[in-house]
């Protein structure tokens, strides 16, 4: 099944413990991009990545990393969480971006920062 | 930059009602226009699109949106909505490498 994987669902950490959401697609897509959903603001893309090892910030790329060393997958990473990056994150890949093709998105993960 | 903007944030409305969620959109060129679902609890999956031709869109589910280039709108319609449309929806334009997406509208429907 097509599908784009976000790991974990649900977390609950601490302000500066780093942490990880790992984002994963089955369907060769060369474009991937990380959002979050924030009540009021809709989505607001924090990075996106047109194809292997390239990537580059979208609206809110403060406090985030990426990496794209293969296709398939493209984690987020929050080297020290802080309050405010509580929020639902999304993953979405498409074939490639531009128009006329869709983007999928993954469950979404609802991070807590305490 | 284009940006999109929903006006409704909160539609309450009973099952077999029309729907009608307004959406604008800020770039005068050339413009491709979204509208995704996100159902309690899941991801967001695409309604519909529009590229060109045929300003009028039908998507899944029964719903269709309009593109009307003189008023800047892409306002997505429901004839007769039933429970399970209960769900936020999002109007999403792309540019600069990303979706674009409106703050979106609840849609309440009641049995």
């Amino acid at each position: 099944e097509a599908q784009v994987t976000q790991n974990p669902r649900y977390l609950i950490t601490v302000t500066g413990k780093k942490l990880t959401v790992t984002c994963s697609q089955n369907m060769n897509h060369e474009y991937m991009s990380w959002y979050r959903q924030d009540p009021g603001l809709g989505l607001r893309q924090i990075y996106y990545s047109m194809n292997v090892e390239v990537t580059d910030k979208g609206d809110v790329p403060e406090g985030y990393k990426v990496s794209r060393k293969e296709k398939r997958n493209f984690p987020l990473i929050l080297e020290s969480p802080s309050p405010n990056q509580t929020s639902l994150y999304f993953c979405a890949s498409s074939l490639r971006f531009e128009p006329n093709t869709e983007a999928f998105f993954g469950q979404g993960t609802r991070l807590t920062v305490v | 930059a284009q940006s999109v903007s929903q006006h409704n944030h909160h539609v309450i409305l009973s099952e077999a009602a029309s729907l009608e969620l307004g959406c604008n959109y800020s770039y005068g060129g050339t413009v491709n226009l979204f509208w995704y679902v996100q159902y309690p609890g899941q991801h967001l999956q695409l309604l519909l699109k529009y590229f060109s031709g045929d300003p009028l869109v039908k998507g899944i589910k029964g719903f269709e949106a309009e593109f009307i280039k003189s008023k800047f709108s892409f306002n997505l319609r429901k004839p007769s909505v039933q429970w399970s449309d209960t769900a936020e929806y999002f109007c999403a334009s792309d540019n600069d490498y990303k979706l674009s997406f409106g703050a979106g509208t609840t849609v309440t429907v009641r049995a």
